[in-house]
């Protein structure tokens, strides 16, 4: 089946430093990959996507490379802010005509807290 | 242009009661999801709705669940005789048409059964 594997967290950095958060995924077809940030007591929002291998997806210094060879979409950000701690979700998208259901793929979250 | 909306945002309710979760579109968009998050857990689809259309609701529990997205007014996700377990925030996303992977969140309700 499709599922999407992400670092466990929870993950504490100190403000300026550099983010990673590993994300892999396991598709019968070739998803569109995103990222969703959740702020505590709210809804998700979407930070960036990439519908096809090699693209780049990018909002607010955050960055995530679709790589098909090892189906991953890691999440980085050169210098964390302390406005940047939340949950962050990685998810897929099949469409039915790539043998899909039209719905997303979560992991199961990554907490950042970042510290001043 | 208003986000999905979402309400109640909290709601308790005793077990065996009826809950009835609300969620508006945005404007423009035709199709409804609904994702239901544990705590410490990602979220889980549970139907894809069109207007007067269940498109796909294999996420849903077989019994007590429902839902539904009429001709006119909001989406309603309906759980009945709620047990403890039903606790939970229940997510719902719009999408417009031809772009169904492009979907917007709304601010969640959290269900709490005591």
């Amino acid at each position: 089946g499709n599922s999407v594997t992400q670092m466990e967290g929870p993950v504490t950095l100190s403000e300026e430093a550099f983010l990673t958060i590993n994300c892999t995924y396991t598709a019968t077809g070739y998803p569109s990959l995103f990222w969703y940030v959740q702020y505590p007591g709210e809804g998700l929002q979407l930070l960036l996507k990439a519908t096809k291998a090699d693209d780049k997806g990018s909002n607010k210094g955050f960055e995530a490379t679709y790589r098909k060879e090892t189906t991953s979409f890691h999440l980085e950000k050169g210098s964390v802010q302390v406005s940047d701690s939340a949950v962050y979700f990685c998810a897929l998208f099949l469409s039915r005509g790539q043998g899909g259901s039209e719905k997303l793929v979560f992991g199961k979250g990554t907490k950042l807290t970042v510290n001043p | 242009n208003a986000g999905v909306m979402q309400n109640p945002r909290h709601l308790v309710r005793r077990r065996g009661q009826e809950a009835r979760l609300r969620c508006s579109p945005m404007k423009g968009h035709s199709h409804v999801y609904w994702y239901r998050q544990l705590p410490e857990e990602g979220l889980k689809f549970m139907v894809y709705l069109q207007k007067e259309n269940i498109i796909d609701e294999s996420g849903m529990p077989k019994e007590r669940f429902s839902a539904e997205f009429p001709k006119e007014g909001p989406s309603i996700l309906r759980i009945q005789q709620v047990v403890r377990g039903d606790s939970a925030a229940y997510f719902c996303a719009s999408s417009p048409q031809a772009v169904t992977y492009e979907q917007y969140f709304g601010p969640g309700t959290r269900l709490t059964v005591t």
